[in-house]
């Protein structure tokens, strides 16, 4: 199947700090990608929906100028935590669709942990 | 999109089938029935994916019963490294703007020895 990369990891920074993801579709283009998040023995939860050169939407609840998505290109999509708080530590999962639509590949998730 | 009901966890040998049922009573007729699964601490894996017609991969094979209603994923014989949490998630199918994919709670399968 297709491949979707994220970096870091995981990553661990103190309160107030900003962090990046980066997502990339690495043997596809996709027009869309999806950011999700994952709090410890829960499922999956949509932040949002980004397409290639426009604005992300987001879901019901997630500050949009917290989390900020840049979906630049066809391969790549990046997701800023702002002035992250001990409560944004999470799972963060991001999501390419190709470009016929018919599959989600997900990426290996970035642990982020905010001392 | 329709919503699924999955047992909240299951057993299987390791070497035999693990049969996965999954409920969708309220599926619309452009509906795909998707399969997803995610190993502890890692991204979900795609799966297998169908509309009407049964469907067989490397990975496993998906059964369709004729109403749609319901469905079973099967893993031919289960190792230890199909321990995971399975999702099984419906959804229109192509290229609908924004059309992502909702998980629900899946099944825990536990593989024993």
């Amino acid at each position: 199947g297709a491949v979707v990369s994220q970096h870091p990891s995981w990553v661990i920074c103190k309160s107030g700090t900003s962090v990046k993801i980066e997502c990339r579709s690495l043997d596809f283009q996709a027009t869309t990608m999806f950011w999700y998040r994952q709090f410890p023995k829960q499922s999956l939860m949509l932040m949002a929906t980004s397409n290639e050169g426009s604005k992300a939407t987001y879901e019901q609840g997630v500050e949009k100028d917290k989390f900020l998505i840049n979906h630049a290109s066809l391969t790549l999509s990046t997701l800023t935590v702002t002035s992250a708080h001990p409560e944004d530590s999470s799972f963060y999962i991001c999501s390419a669709r190709t470009r016929r639509g018919e599959t989600q590949y997900f990426g290996p998730g970035t642990r982020l942990l905010v001392l | 999109d329709a919503k699924t009901t999955q047992p909240t966890s299951m057993d299987c040998a390791e070497g035999r089938a693990a049969n996965l049922p999954c409920n969708h009573s309220t599926i619309s007729g452009n509906e795909y029935v998707y399969w997803y699964r995610q190993i502890h601490s890692q991204g979900p894996q795609y799966i297998i994916h169908g509309l009407k017609n049964n469907e067989t991969n490397e990975m496993a094979s998906l059964i369709i019963t004729e109403d749609r209603k319901s469905s079973t994923l099967i893993l031919p014989h289960a190792t230890l490294r199909d321990t995971a949490v399975y999702y099984c998630i419906v959804r229109v199918g192509i290229s609908n703007a924004g059309n992502m994919l909702t998980f629900g709670g899946g099944t825990r399968l536990m593989v024993k020895p």
